[in-house]
């Protein structure tokens, strides 16, 4: 069954506190993976697709990588409008169902 | 401006009610797509729509209904037999079955009264 795992649920970091967010997965086939931003009470808010191991995406203060069982959000001098919660999702080879981790909540403090 | 509008904000729902969510995109996306989220609990799947006038069921459709009469709309109704349906809707497209990037609507929360 595929699955994904994100880790940890919460996180609490001071402005400036650079950090990382996992995604464990399992999947029959890796069609993609995928990162999003999600505000209280909003739509989630795409950020990356990563396809293979290997692959890294950057946008301003996130950098996205992927292994062949996980991947990793790096947050680089967080500032308090990162504050959200971070998505991870994967798409197998399977079928067309898009499946989603439970997130991590991020919070920073100014 | 293009994109996807969900539409109640709020809902309330009162016992043995149908309740229907509303779905319009006027980004002439062929796939849509209904997902609910619990809180603290990830988006799971409830009905999805590749083309008009088909759609299937995703990992938790008992006690829902939708329709895809018009390309840019996808409807979803939470029957009386939803037993818990207390949760934030979300409505998603995509320009067809082969993107990935799901572009979301602002949600829906629905309570029961």
């Amino acid at each position: 069954e595929d699955q994904v795992t994100q880790s940890p649920e919460a996180l609490r970091l001071q402005e400036g506190e650079s950090s990382s967010l996992n995604c464990s997965y399992t999947v029959s086939g890796l069609r993609g993976l995928f990162w999003y931003r999600q505000d209280p009470g909003k739509g989630p808010e795409f950020l990356f697709t990563l396809y293979s191991a290997g692959e890294e995406k950057e946008k301003e203060r996130l950098k996205a990588t992927l292994t062949k069982k996980e991947s990793f959000l790096h947050i680089t001098a967080p500032k308090p409008e990162d504050s959200a919660t971070y998505l991870c999702a994967v798409r197998s080879n399977r079928d067309d169902k898009i499946i989603f981790g439970k997130g991590t909540r991020l919070h920073i403090l100014p | 401006d293009g994109g996807i509008t969900q539409s109640p904000k709020y809902l309330f729902r009162k016992e043995g009610q149908n309740v229907t969510l509303s779905c319009e995109q006027n980004l002439n996306h062929d796939a849509m797509y209904w997902y609910r989220q619990d809180p603290g609990q990830g988006l799971r799947l409830i009905y999805y729509s590749q083309i008009v006038n088909d759609f299937q069921k995703g990992d938790i459709a008992e006690g829902y209904s939708v329709s895809r009469e018009k390309k840019e709309s996808f409807p979803l109704t939470v029957t009386s037999a939803q037993k818990n349906p207390t949760a934030f809707y979300l409505c998603a497209s995509t320009p067809n079955r082969d993107y990935e990037k799901l572009f979301f609507g602002s949600g829906t929360q629905l309570s029961v009264l």
